[in-house]
């Protein structure tokens, strides 16, 4: 399979259930990001991932978790979320690491809902 | 503070017209890039055209092209000879340096462009 794909592409969770969202790249990138759409809002940066570490955590709660064993997958785990946290769920990694002129290249995205 | 506007919600073309998608930015750097971004619906986000702010002449892909007005901040989307395939979000994007180091984007809000029959 080629490009970045996320699992589960659909999710509905109760506000005390524990998931992960898993992403996975086949692109050789250096650096993977999680990114928050929510109809209406621009795109919300969540955390930056460079060679494996974590470059950037933009305020984002503690009851999102992110983990990057490798270079090539990056999970976001959930526990005791808000139904202010339903949204789509968006990975992308870029080639170059942190480099200004970076394309980035998204996954599908999973579309969670918090009830 | 950088921000990225996209005023269009939405809008509409004829297939075989030519659109325009209005965006505004917000920076107090001198060199940056400019990027439109494509999504389907229930499609993966991909590059549409890139722009490097200290370069005069603008970008164009085929039948995307962009008009870039430093002065003004604006960067606008054309694109000429619209097809059905389209019809999906575009999102307006700025990449910023954080403190960190870290390079990030800017997205604007999105504006749903709907190619009609």
């Amino acid at each position: 399979e080629t490009g970045v794909t996320q699992t589960p592409r659909h999710l509905v969770m109760g506000m005390t259930n524990k998931k992960s969202l898993k992403c996975e790249q086949h692109l050789g990138h250096n650096a993977m990001y999680w990114y928050k759409q929510s109809a209406k809002k621009p795109l919300e940066l969540m955390f930056v991932y460079n060679f494996k570490e974590q470059t950037e955590n933009n305020s984002v709660p503690s009851r999102f978790s992110p983990e990057c064993p490798n270079s090539s997958h990056l999970f976001l785990h959930l526990h005791t979320l808000q139904p202010e946290d339903s949204a789509l769920y968006l990975c992308a990694s870029s080639p170059y690491g942190l480099a200004a002129y970076n394309e980035q290249f998204f996954g599908p995205g999973t579309r969670l809902t918090v009830l | 503070a950088q921000t990225v506007t996209q005023s269009q919600p939405e809008m509409s073309v004829q297939e075989a017209e030519t659109v325009t998608l209005s965006c505004t930015y917000d920076t107090s750097e001198s060199n940056y890039y400019l990027f439109w971004y494509k999504q389907p619906p229930s499609r993966q986000m991909i590059l549409v055209i890139r722009q490097e702010a200290y370069k005069q002449q603008n970008a164009t892909e085929n039948r995307f092209s962009v008009n870039f007005q430093k002065a003004a901040k604006s960067f606008s989307l054309k694109i000429s000879d619209s097809q059905l395939g389209d019809t999906a979000m575009y999102f307006c994007a700025f990449m910023k340096q954080s403190t960190s180091g870290t390079y990030k984007y800017i997205f604007g809000t999105g504006t749903r462009l709907k190619v009609l029959a």
